[in-house]
């Protein structure tokens, strides 16, 4: 069976600074990796996935993620966060040789302060 | 605009009254799903569909049923909803990997 973990309920950080949330994973195959945001009262927003190639993806408003196969972890990151950013951010896993099912990691509540 | 979209956004309804949440894309998309949200759990999936007339159980199905006539609709059915179904739903179309989701709908079972 596959499953995300997300260690952190919550991750506090100071405009401007460096941000990671982060993601690990386990599945018995090969991953497709994704990151999704909450904003309130609204329905997830796809940011970034990892299928194949470069470790290192690229994503929507500056967020970054580092896929880790020997650590099996996914931590999205942003280099200088904003206040906007603050939000849910959910990780997720499919694995390709499993069928169609997504999922998802229990959420982590990003909170950027001025 | 390529969307989503769910109806309706809030419901507040007692046990055991049958009800229907649609949901609708505009996309063209053959897979749709269905998810719950709930605090600390992160989103399960509960049913979804490959193309018309094809479903499949996802998580977490008991007590929901799922219909796919029309690739652009896939309406949640609770036959008899219980308190543990209090939750907040999304209905979400894929295409290439990446999900669509729709704005939510806030379901309250008193």
């Amino acid at each position: 069976a596959q499953s995300v973990a997300q260690p952190e309920d919550q991750v506090n950080v100071a405009e401007g600074n460096p941000l990671t949330v982060k993601c690990t994973y386990s599945v018995s195959g090969n991953p497709y990796l994704f990151w999704y945001v909450q904003y309130p009262n609204r329905g997830l927003q796809f940011l970034l996935k990892y299928i194949t190639g470069d470790n290192l993806v690229k994503g929507s408003y500056g967020f970054e993620a580092e896929f880790n196969k020997s650590q099996t972890s996914f931590h999205l990151k942003k280099p200088s966060a904003l206040v906007s950013d603050s939000a849910l951010y959910f990780c997720a896993v499919r694995d390709i040789n499993a069928g169609n099912m997504l999922t998802f990691g229990g959420g982590t509540r990003l909170m950027v302060k001025p | 605009e390529a969307q989503v979209t769910q109806n309706p956004r809030y419901l507040i309804t007692v046990t055991g009254k049958k009800l229907t949440v649609t949901c609708s894309q505009n996309m063209n998309h053959e897979y749709m799903s269905w998810y719950r949200q709930d605090p600390g759990l992160g989103l399960r999936q509960i049913y979804y569909s490959m193309n018309v007339e094809v479903t499949d159980k996802g998580d977490v199905p008991e007590g929901y049923k799922v219909s796919r006539k029309e690739k652009r609709n896939f309406p949640l059915i609770l036959e008899s909803p219980s308190p543990n179904q209090t939750s907040l739903y999304f209905c979400a179309s894929r295409y290439t990997d990446t999900q669509y989701f729709g704005p939510g709908t806030r379901l309250t079972v008193l």
